[in-house]
This record gives C-alpha cells, sequence and structure tokens, in this order.
C-alpha cells in the first residue's frame, strides 16, 4: 500500500513552460486535493475534487489546471509557468472521515 | 471563506517543559480542527484532530483544546522532547462534501536540549 505519491519530487521550468504534477492514491479515497506551501504562509489550496470526473477551485487557484479522469489520480498543471509558481505542491487525498493524507511534495523551481 | 490565525510563529522550549501553541478561526461553522506537524523536507502528518461536540481531547503527551465560544483551539504539548522539533500546522474545515482544510501559518518548535 503506497499511499499518496507524486510524480516528480524535483522540477526546474523556464518561464513560460508548461508541465504536469502527477498524484496517485491507491486508498480508494473519494477526495483530492492540490495546495502549494510557500514560507511562512502555511498550505493555500489550489484545487480539489470530490470524485471522478469532478474538479472545483480552490483558495489560490490562478495559473493551474487540474483534471480527475481516474478516482485514483489527480493531475494538476502549469500551462504557462511563472516565477511566482515556485513553491513546494502537496497532494491530498481523504476518505469520508476527515483525515487527509499528504503525498511526498514536489519540489518545483520556475526561473 | 474561512481565515485561521496561528501564533506564535516561533517557540523555543527546554527539553522536558511544556509547549502551547494557538490558533484562532473565523467561521462559526467550521467544526473539525486537525493538527499536522511536519518535519523539514518531509509531508505533513495528522498528529491529532477535535471535532467540535467535544472541548478536549488528549493522546499521550498530546493534547488539544477547543473553545467554539470564543473560536479558538490550542495544541499543547507536555514533557517535550527533541523529536517534537518541527513545524506544526493547524486547520479548520466545515462540514460539506468537500470539506476544505483552511491551515494556519505554522509555528515552528525547537526543543533544546
Amino acid at each position: 500500500n503506497a499511499g499518496v505519491t507524486q510524480t516528480p519530487k524535483f522540477r526546474v521550468l523556464k518561464t513560460g513552460q508548461s508541465m504536469t504534477l502527477l498524484c496517485a492514491q491507491d486508498m480508494n479515497h473519494e477526495y483530492m486535493y492540490w495546495y502549494r506551501q510557500d514560507p511562512g504562509m502555511g498550505l493555500r489550496l489550489i484545487h480539489y475534487s470530490v470524485g471522478e470526473g469532478t474538479t472545483a477551485k480552490g483558495e489560490v487557484p490562478d495559473g493551474y489546471n487540474v483534471s480527475r479522469l481516474k478516482k485514483q489520480n489527480f493531475l494538476l498543471g502549469l500551462e504557462s509557468a511563472a516565477p511566482s509558481q515556485t513553491s513546494v505542491y502537496f497532494c491530498a487525498s481523504r476518505a469520508e472521515i476527515n483525515e487527509q493524507y499528504f503525498g511526498p511534495g514536489t519540489r518545483l523551481t520556475v526561473t | 471563506g474561512e481565515n485561521v490565525e496561528q501564533h506564535p510563529s516561533t517557540l523555543s522550549v527546554q527539553e522536558g517543559d511544556s509547549a502551547v501553541i494557538k490558533c484562532t478561526y473565523s467561521d462559526s461553522a467550521s467544526n473539525y480542527f486537525p493538527w499536522y506537524k511536519q518535519e523539514l523536507g518531509k509531508r505533513p502528518q495528522l498528529i491529532i484532530d477535535i471535532r467540535s461536540n467535544v472541548g478536549e481531547k488528549k493522546d499521550q503527551r498530546i493534547a488539544v483544546t477547543l473553545n467554539k465560544t470564543a473560536k479558538h483551539f490550542s495544541l499543547h504539548i507536555t514533557e517535550t522532547q527533541p523529536e517534537d522539533s518541527a513545524v506544526y500546522f493547524c486547520a479548520a474545515s466545515m462540514t460539506g462534501s468537500a470539506r476544505q482544510l483552511t491551515f494556519g501559518s505554522g509555528t515552528q518548535l525547537t526543543v533544546l536540549p
């Protein structure tokens, strides 16, 4: 049981490039979330999904898109990366109870 | 939307002493309050949580108290050990299908040997 996994672990992008972050969970959880973590600001919700085929905006959605084509996967896309998107990105998933399980994170640098 | 404020941002204690971290929330509809511990370079991990129908919850050296009237909740760690050194985050969530968490900005706890 791998729990929540994220790919890649690290990435460096140039301004304007695009990329997709993959989150996968093997716990059959309905709910999945993408957060970004910046120094001194805690974790902020980017987008979330309440089930396969659904997505919704969180607190800081601008510049990001998401898709949940399969229940176990939640993809986060950056269409045109900007230096302000340099951050650590965490994915999380949750069953019906409240606890969210986090993935190991992806450290993204945009130059 | 919900707003969660967390204090202090840094906290240093001597090994064996107690540590207290406080959070306030803005939305009276919030009813679930977890605390996460994050070690350097690692993922956040749930250490304790409390629901609004309970005033206090304990798990060994860790306890959380909730004051719904004042809209604040606190984390108490007793007999601190060096391995308690980490960043601690509080969060609040409302009922609803998504139950999104709103996080505080974190407290860097350092336990000095």
